[in-house]
Order: structure tokens, then sequence, then C-alpha cells
């Protein structure tokens, strides 16, 4: 079954602990992504990946980083979580850049207190 | 600065009824628009999408209808289903290259909640 995966699916930590949220997708897709959901504010992206060691920032790239070393894994990296990353993550992919149709993981909730 | 609007939050609708989901945008680069639809505890899911070049694209029971001047486009659900309760997404991409190519803006999603 074609499918993203992401874990934890949810997450309680405290401020100043690294974590990694894993992605796995078994597309063979080039491009990868990750969002953050809040309320009033919709997904925003955090990082993307057009490909293997192809990252760059999104729209929100503050306090996470992020690597893309094999192509179907694009782990998601707080080394120093801190409150105002507790959100609802989402690891999505795509066939390539210029596809638009990505497909979602089930999300992370994530608290960090 | 939200590139992409969906002012009402949430809408309720009667079985059998229309649904109208709306969405505005500001980037006049925007040139594919996509509709995800998300259930609790699940990611989002491709729903329906349409290029600038065309002003409706219709699928079963879903249509989107895009407004270039106004900047404006809706999801129409006829007739709406119990099943299509779930938050709605509207998102906008600009194809033109640039750090921007294939990079998807979403906006705030619209609740939808459908009554038997």
């Amino acid at each position: 079954e074609a499918q993203v995966t992401q874990n934890p699916r949810y997450l309680i930590t405290v401020t100043g602990k690294k974590l990694t949220v894993t992605c796995s997708q078994n597309m063979n897709h080039e491009y990868m992504s990750w969002y953050r959901q809040d309320p009033g504010l919709g997904l925003r992206q955090i990082y993307y990946s057009m490909n293997v060691e192809v990252t760059d920032k999104g729209d929100v790239p503050e306090g996470y980083k992020v690597s893309r070393k094999e192509k179907r894994n694009f782990p998601l990296i707080l080394e120093s979580p801190s409150p105002n990353q507790t959100s609802l993550y989402f690891c999505a992919s795509s066939r390539d850049r210029g596809s638009y149709e990505q497909y979602f993981g089930p999300g992370t909730r994530l608290t960090v207190t | 600065d939200q590139q992409v609007k969906q002012n009402s939050p949430s809408l309720s609708v009667q079985e059998g009824r229309i649904s109208i989901l709306n969405c505005d945008y500001t980037n006049s680069m925007f040139d594919y628009f996509l509709w995800y639809k998300k259930y609790p505890a699940e990611g989002p899911t491709f729903l329906i999408s349409i290029s600038s070049i065309k002003d409706k694209n219709e699928d079963g029971r879903f249509t989107v209808f895009l407004n270039k001047s106004a900047k404006h486009l809706s999801l129409h659900i006829v007739p709406s289903q119990p099943g299509d309760s779930a938050v709605y997404f509207c998102a906008a991409s600009a194809r033109t290259g640039g750090t921007s190519y294939g990079k998807l803006t979403f906006g705030q999603g619209t609740i939808l909640t459908v009554h038997p």
C-alpha cells in the first residue's frame, strides 16, 4: 500500500530535550516536505527536500533541522524544543517538485512543556 | 502575511443540500489551486485541483470554480453527505519557477459539518 508513515504519532516532551520525528514514504517520491498545523494558521511549510541531500527552508524553519540521506526518509529534528513548537506536524511527499498532489502522513501531535 | 485565506472557519449544511466552501488569495503569481480534505487523526488527502487556464473543474459531486479577476475560488459539493464532514483546506502554488516552484501555500481550513 502506497503510504507516508510518521513516528511517533503522539509525543509529550520537555523544553530543551532533543527529539526526532521520523517520516518514510514507499512511493519512490523525490519531493518531501514537513508542515505544521496550528489553529487559525492552516498548514505552514517548515522544510522541504527536492531529492537526496537537497533540502531547503520553507516558511517557518526556525528551531528545526532536517536531513535527506535516503530517498524514502526525511526526519524532522528539534534540537532544543520550546513550547511554541507545540503543534501538529505532517510529513508529505510527491513524485517530484512539479507534482502538486502531495501525499500526507497521519500526523504527529507534539506537546512541549 | 496570509496569501491564501479561508474566511469561514466553519460551515454547517443539511444532507442532500449544496456545500460551498470559499477561498481567496492575494498572490497574482498563483496559477494552480488544490483542495484537500482532512478527517480527524488523519493527514490531508487530495480532493480536486484546477489550473488557472480553466474556470471550472468537476469530479463527481465536487466542483471547483476559479474567478481569477476576483482572486477567488470555491468548492461546491452536491449533494452533501454526512461522510463529507471534515476540514477542507485550499492550497495554491506558482508554477513560474524560482524558489516558489512546487511550494503549496495553504489556507486556514474550513470545518464542514453535514447533518443527516
